[in-house]
């Protein structure tokens, strides 16, 4: 059973193109996040969510949107896709956070975005 | 926010040598101090962590130090194997729990 899983696992679009990746955690955790991967491997927090409502948006820029129908679901749409978005898209899982500990994070597979 | 410090970006060893990793942390309120490892291609995973309450943790090759007075921590990989191999991460948790922060990682080799 996957714990924590993403789709698509590729993406290869245009600049200009609007596109969604999709996640997934059946492990009953409360919080989900997106971390942006990029070339240089550096893995740079985005968005968290708790029970479905955002916690924290690191700036950035408005062309992201998450959306987390369910605390099981979140997902990230991107529009106008620049070629700064080529990277690979992380989601993960935790329990609730306590103060100064996230626990455990649960990643994804990945989502490897290519914007030519 | 918090602010992850993490050195050498590279590190190469020759197999059964051992590999230390130091990170230093800005946020005072953090208490969880993962580690991550994560291979080509894959995602990242844990591999140890430590609580603020505790100074050292070991789980066989692996052993990691905290000192929380200096804000550092750091992760020791004794007698290393080419399986080692990989980019390692630490993390911090910022102050309001809401997020880990990670450092830049480091590329370990391990050469047999």
């Amino acid at each position: 059973d996957t714990a924590v899983s993403q789709t698509p696992k590729y993406l290869v679009t245009q600049m200009g193109n609007d596109k969604s990746i999709k996640c997934e955690q059946n492990l009953g955790h409360d919080t989900m996040y997106w971390y942006k991967q990029d070339s240089k491997k550096f893995l740079k927090i985005m968005f968290s969510y708790n029970n479905k409502e955002l916690i924290i948006n690191e700036t950035v820029p408005n062309r992201f949107s998450p959306k987390s129908p369910d605390k099981a679901h979140l997902n990230l749409h991107i529009n106008s896709l620049e070629l700064g978005d080529s990277a690979v898209y992380f989601c993960a899982s935790s329990r609730t956070p306590g103060t100064g500990d996230t626990g455990e994070l649960f990643f994804g597979e990945g989502s490897r975005l290519t914007v030519l | 926010g918090e602010n992850v410090e993490q050195h050498p970006s590279t590190l190469s060893v020759q197999e059964g040598d051992s590999a230390v990793i130091k990170c230093t942390y800005s946020d005072s309120a953090s208490n969880y101090f993962p580690w991550y490892k994560q291979e080509l291609g894959k995602r990242p995973q844990l591999i140890i962590d430590i609580r603020s309450n505790v100074g050292e943790k070991k789980d066989q090759r692996i052993a990691v130090t905290l000192n929380k007075t200096a804000k550092h921590f750091s992760l020791h990989i004794t007698e290393t194997q080419p399986e080692d191999s990989a980019v390692y991460f630490c993390a911090a948790t910022n102050q309001a729990g809401t997020a880990l922060i990670f450092g830049k990682g480091t590329t370990l080799s391990v050469s047999s």
